[in-house]
């Protein structure tokens, strides 16, 4: 099983849609939790962070859920800025070695 | 805005070039990270330093070498590359302390062409 696993996607989503994505990850001992977005030929930006069971920022829900090692993105209200690939990442603390998702990519048609 | 600075941003090299790439941190940041990431690709980790010393080498080929002088600075010099080896250069750093610790922050990126 691959430390980190994404559907690649396109998601591609009308403008006000809801679109949720999945990651699923291998390492047990992961503690905490990034979502990142990258535009194309851009640095990745963290989105959120997930500590807990979940997070919630405006229209960006994060939820975990360890038991069965996944966490999830749900995105309201779709915008076509919204439009990237959202990257993945567990952590299991301080500067140990961080694994990306592959990525999801998201295209926000108008 | 990014807190990391990168530079060059843009950087064409031939295969017996020596050059290097910088990165700066104002954050009081104790960890900081290269990163390689190639076209459709997620990053990939080459080399992390914590405190100030190499913490993580990912098996890198030793044509890449990495530099931190101080908290602040990171550089990655580079001898004899490949065109295999284009790809955009990620500096990223990492506060290491507090509830948000391991929270990594990207500068822009290098774009490293070797021709």
């Amino acid at each position: 099983r691959k430390e980190v696993e994404q559907d690649p996607g396109p998601f591609n989503v009308p403008e006000g849609a809801t679109v949720a994505f999945n990651c699923t990850y291998s390492n047990s001992a992961s503690q905490s939790f990034f979502w990142y977005r990258q535009d194309c030929r851009k640095e990745p930006k963290l989105l959120m962070s997930v500590y807990s069971s979940g997070n919630e920022d405006g229209r960006f829900t994060a939820q975990l859920n360890r038991a069965s090692q996944y966490i999830s993105l749900l995105i309201r209200d779709s915008k076509l800025s919204d439009s990237a690939t959202y990257l993945c990442v567990p952590s299991g603390g301080g500067y140990q070695k961080v694994t990306f998702g592959t990525g999801t990519k998201l295209q926000v048609i108008p | 805005d990014t807190e990391v600075t990168q530079t060059p941003k843009h950087l064409v090299m031939g295969m017996t070039n020596k050059k290097s790439l910088k990165c700066e941190q104002h954050m009081g940041h104790r960890a900081m990270y290269w990163y390689k990431q190639k076209a459709k690709k997620p990053p990939e980790l080459m080399f992390v330093y914590s405190y100030e010393k190499l913490s993580i080498n990912e098996s890198v080929p030793s044509r890449f070498s990495p530099e931190c002088p101080n908290s602040s600075l990171l550089n990655l010099h580079l001898h004899a590359l490949q065109p295999e080896d284009s790809a955009l250069y990620l500096c990223a750093s990492s506060q290491l302390t507090g509830v948000s610790g391991n929270t990594i922050y990207f500068g822009e990126g290098s774009w490293l062409t070797v021709v």
